[in-house]
């Protein structure tokens, strides 16, 4: 059993370019989250999705942040424009919707770790 | 306000033995969940222990324990018998409602040394 795979580990690109950020989630798992973690901080969470569902957005996702999971396996995470201030660890994370609380554990992936110049 | 506060920004410990990194949280909900995550070096969060709110007993999970005060809102974690590979970033985190419909929210987390 594989756990939740990250692509590209590491990106660099310049102020103003697109990037998009793959997540393969922990198979059977239906729930998938996006979270985004900067030096010295915890991660922040950015979005949730249950299923193909969008179910949550935090305000930290702003119009140029957009995710989707097109068919309830892996997701992916686009950036448009990007900033200097984009540049962080984006962490992916899955669990599978059970009954017993504390089943539904978030397993983390290896995280991409984004550079804009 | 935080709603997880991580109060020791680093740690150091003697391998062999036992460390308590501390964590306290700000909730107004009566089910929520509290978990302990460890970072090492490579970026990975590494699930370590979880404790629901209404769980009686404190959580255990082989060197790993949750010393859970409910009333006073903290979730210290206790490592016995330090290793040099607990070396590593740890956070404290705490979902609401305690649902996988609920994000975590993190600390700042704790950086802890095991020495040999």
């Amino acid at each position: 059993d594989t756990g939740v795979s990250q692509n590209p580990r590491h990106k660099i690109t310049k102020r103003g370019q697109n990037v998009t950020f793959r997540c393969d989630p922990i198979s059977e798992h239906n729930r998938l989250y996006w979270y985004r973690q900067t030096l010295g901080q915890g991660p922040e969470f950015l979005t949730y999705f249950q299923n193909e569902a969008q179910l949550e957005k935090s305000r930290l996702l702003s119009d140029r942040f957009s995710a989707e999971r097109p068919k309830g396996s892996f997701s992916t995470l686009e950036i448009q424009r990007t900033e200097q201030g984009d540049s962080a660890m984006y962490l992916c994370a899955s669990s599978l919707e059970r009954l017993a609380r504390q089943a539904d554990t978030q397993y983390f992936g290896p995280g991409t770790r984004l550079t804009v110049l | 306000a935080q709603k997880i506060t991580q109060t020791q920004p680093g740690m150091f410990v003697q391998e062999k033995e036992a460390v308590t990194l501390d964590c306290t949280y700000d909730t107004s909900d009566q089910s929520y969940g509290l978990f302990w995550y460890k970072q090492p070096s490579s970026g990975e969060m590494i699930f370590l222990i979880y404790q629901g709110s209404y769980d009686e007993q404190n959580a255990t999970e082989g060197r790993y324990s949750l010393n859970f005060q409910k009333a006073r809102k903290s979730a210290n974690l206790v490592i016995s018998a330090s290793q040099l590979g607990d070396s590593a970033m740890y956070f404290c985190a705490m979902r609401e409602r305690d649902s996988g419909n609920t994000p975590l929210v993190f600390g700042k987390g704790t950086r802890l040394s095991v020495i040999a």
